[in-house]
């Protein structure tokens, strides 16, 4: 399979602070997608971005394909913010087979 | 809205018995999938199904097995429970893929399954 991985495994933040995500990932993809786990288990999918820059809000990510590594970057951060992060690969030519990292678990403090 | 629903937030089995995960999606998307979802291990994929009795295994398919005789409706089944296989587990579906931002995957609420 894939390997990805992603750091820091854990951090906690004062509210306000800004904060960035990583994922590098061991081969070429069709797909990369960032998802936000609440405390409740629920997954939403965050971006969906192979290559480039997105921004949705306070939320933005960066995936540089060629070095194959993506960026999450959380500015302003809130108590909702709080979860699990988690970056998912789509390995190239093996549609529909996606590969999780194991996360990363954000706390924001009041 | 997009959902997928699962049929039990929380379940508890005894070892032995088999155990039936009920996953629907009302997005009329041909993809779904099952994970299960174990501290520090992220999600590992299970089966996953590209048709209606189409399936193919993921990464970690020993002790489990699936059904798919509707588009909306993606089962998962554990054949005889054991205490490994204690977990959250979570369905989701995904349109074909056509290289879009709408082939984004779609997660259930999740399982959380007890074996004891």
């Amino acid at each position: 399979g894939i390997q990805v991985e992603q750091s820091p495994p854990d951090l906690i933040l004062q509210e306000g602070a800004n904060s960035t995500l990583r994922c590098n990932f061991s081969d070429s993809v069709n797909n990369l997608q960032w998802f936000h786990q609440n405390p409740w288990g629920q997954l939403i999918n965050l971006f969906y971005i192979p290559s480039g820059t997105k921004q949705n809000g306070r939320l933005s990510a960066t995936t540089v394909a060629t070095e194959r590594y993506s960026l999450l970057y959380i500015s302003s951060s809130q108590t909702t913010d709080s979860g699990v992060y988690f970056c998912a690969v789509e390995r190239r030519y093996n549609f529909n087979k996606f590969y999780f990292g194991s996360g990363t678990k954000l706390n924001v403090k009041p | 809205d997009v959902k997928v629903t699962q049929s039990s937030r929380y379940l508890v089995k005894r070892t032995g018995e088999k155990v039936f995960l009920e996953c629907v999606q009302d997005m009329d998307h041909e993809n779904m999938f099952w994970y299960r979802q174990d501290p520090g291990l992220g999600l590992r994929l299970i089966y996953f199904s590209y048709d209606v009795k189409m399936k193919e295994k993921g990464d970690i398919p020993e002790g489990y097995s699936v059904s798919r005789e509707k588009k909306e409706r993606f089962s998962l089944i554990l054949e005889s429970a054991s205490t490994n296989q204690t977990s959250m587990y979570l369905c989701a579906s995904s349109p074909y893929p056509s290289g879009s931002t709408a082939d984004t995957q779609y997660f259930g609420p999740g399982t959380r399954l007890t074996v004891l």
